[in-house]
C-alpha cells in the first residue's frame, strides 16, 4: 500500500540532545513538508521540499533541521537548540502537478515529549 | 492577526445532531478550502474540499464557503460516535512566496452515543 511512513511513533529525550524524526514516502511525490501541532494552535510549517537536495524553512524553521538525499526520504532533526520541542510531529507529501488543491497526504505523526 | 481563525472547541453533541464546524479567513488569494479530519494520535485526512464559493455535498457531510465574507462552514448531518475526530480547515492558492497552504487551529468534536 502507498503512504507515508514516520518513526518512531513515540520518542523521549532529554535536554540538550539532538533527536532525528524519519519520513518515507512511496507515493512517488515530489513536495515533502514537516509540520508541527500542538494544542490550539493548529499545523504550523516547519520545512518543506520541492526537489531533491533542495528545502526551504517553513514559519517556524529555528532549532530545525532537514534533508532530502533522496525523492522519498525526508528526515527532521529537532536541535538542542529548539527551545520548545514537545509535541506532534507532523511529515506530509503531495504531488506539484496536482492542480490547486495541493491535497496533502499526512504521515500517523511522531509525538516527541522532552524529559 | 491570524490568516485563519477556527474555535479549538471541544465540541459535545448527541448522537443524531447537525453539527456546525467554521472558520473564517484573511487572504483573499485562497482558492481552494478543504476539511481535514484528524482521529486522535493519527494524521489528518482530507474529508472534503471546495473550489472557490459555493456548496458541496458528499453524504451527511456539506461544505460551503462564502469568498465575500471570508468564512467556510462544515455540516455534519445525522452525527455518529465514529464521526468524533478534530476536523481542521485549511485554505491553498498561489500567493507572492509561492503555493501555499495554511490550516486553522481545528475544532475537537465529540459525539455522544
Amino acid at each position: 500500500d502507498g503512504g507515508i511512513t514516520q518513526s518512531p511513533k513515540y520518542l523521549f529525550r532529554k535536554e540538550g540532545q539532538n533527536v532525528t524524526l524519519s519520513c518515507e514516502q512511496n507515493l512517488n511525490h515530489d513536495a515533502m513538508y514537516w509540520y508541527r501541532q500542538d494544542p490550539g494552535q493548529g499545523l504550523r510549517l516547519i520545512y518543506y521540499s520541492q526537489i531533491v537536495n533542495d528545502f526551504q524553512k517553513g514559519d517556524i524553521a529555528e532549532g530545525y533541521s532537514v534533508s532530502r538525499e533522496k525523492k522519498e526520504s525526508f528526515p527532521l532533526t529537532v536541535t538542542s537548540a529548539q527551545k520548545n520541542p514537545t509535541a506532534f510531529y507532523l511529515c506530509a507529501s503531495r504531488h506539484l502537478s496536482g492542480g490547486g488543491l495541493g491535497e496533502l497526504f499526512f504521515g500517523e505523526g511522531s509525538r516527541l515529549t522532552v524529559l | 492577526q491570524k490568516e485563519v481563525e477556527q474555535d479549538p472547541g471541544p465540541l459535545s453533541v448527541p448522537e443524531g445532531a447537525i453539527v456546525s464546524l467554521n472558520c473564517t479567513y484573511s487572504n483573499s488569494a485562497f482558492q481552494y478550502f478543504m476539511w481535514y479530519r484528524q482521529y486522535s494520535r493519527k494524521g489528518p485526512e482530507l474529508l472534503m474540499y471546495t473550489y472557490s464559493s459555493g456548496n458541496k455535498e458528499d453524504g451527511r457531510f456539506t461544505a460551503q464557503v462564502d469568498k465575500s465574507s471570508k468564512y467556510i462552514s462544515l455540516f455534519i448531518r445525522d452525527s455518529q460516535p465514529s464521526d468524533s475526530a478534530t476536523y481542521l480547515c485549511a485554505m491553498s492558492g498561489q500567493s507572492t512566496g509561492g503555493f501555499k497552504t495554511i490550516f486553522g487551529a481545528g475544532t475537537r468534536l465529540f459525539v455522544k452515543a
